[in-house]
């Protein structure tokens, strides 16, 4: 069955950095796009970022554009998300997400999420 | 940018229908998809363009799309359908996913 594992998440200290995994299984990895998604204690949630199935397009929300960088290793069935210059308001639990595919972009399956604490 | 509207919470009798809308502008020219979030759990994708249902996912789940308003209808409400309810888009202007503020569903 279709299985996304995220991990990666920790205490990080204000303006560090922190890579973030999500090992995929139980589809075709290299055909679909694939999401991170993230929710902050007691709120909703809030799209991070998308990269399409082969690598060459990739979406990020504006409050993160030029610090997180998502990136995939088809080859090993990995999607990632490179965070740097983090700030107190990344606090999140970060979930991964595969897209449907399609016309239209849809989570059909989430993973657990991994919890990112920023503070000092 | 384009936003999307959901009522806070919404409460229900057991048995009976909850209604959950969201509203965006010009809806419908755009797919709406809706997740069902429990406490402490991933959200789970409950409806997608707006009225089909994921297989695994009962019949008593359906959605609508009509002008400005989406709707995610829940029928024979019970206590195990307690949770948060978020509405999703694809915005094709900004190139981004927006969630609606998400709804709490509280069955009485």
């Amino acid at each position: 069955q279709v299985q996304v594992v995220e991990s990666g998440g920790g205490v990080v200290q204000p303006g560090g950095s922190l890579r973030l995994s999500c090992a995929a299984s139980g589809f075709t990895f290299s055909s679909y796009g694939m999401h991170w998604v993230r929710q902050a204690p007691g709120t909703g949630l809030e799209w991070v970022a998308l990269i399409r199935y082969d690598g060459s397009k990739k979406y990020y929300t504006d409050s993160v554009k030029g610090r997180f960088t998502i990136s995939r290793d088809n080859s090993g069935n990995t999607l990632y998300l490179q965070m740097n210059s983090l700030r107190s308001e990344d606090t999140a639990v970060y979930f991964c997400a595969k897209d449907r595919g399609g016309a239209t972009t849809i989570m059909d399956y989430w993973g657990q999420g991994t919890l990112v604490t920023v503070s000092s | 940018s384009y936003v999307l509207t959901q009522p806070p919470s919404v409460s229900v009798a057991p048995g009976q229908t909850a209604r959950i809308t969201c509203g965006g502008k010009n809806f419908g020219t755009k797919s709406v998809h809706w997740y069902q979030q429990k406490p402490g759990q991933a959200p789970v994708l409950v409806v997608y363009e707006d009225g089909d249902r994921p297989s695994g996912i009962p019949e008593r789940f359906s959605g609508s799309n009509s002008g400005n308003t989406a709707t995610l209808t829940i029928g024979r409400v019970g206590a195990g359908d307690e949770a948060d309810y978020y509405c999703q888009v694809w915005d094709t202007f900004s190139d981004h996913v927006l969630f609606g503020g998400g709804t709490k569903l509280t069955v009485l």
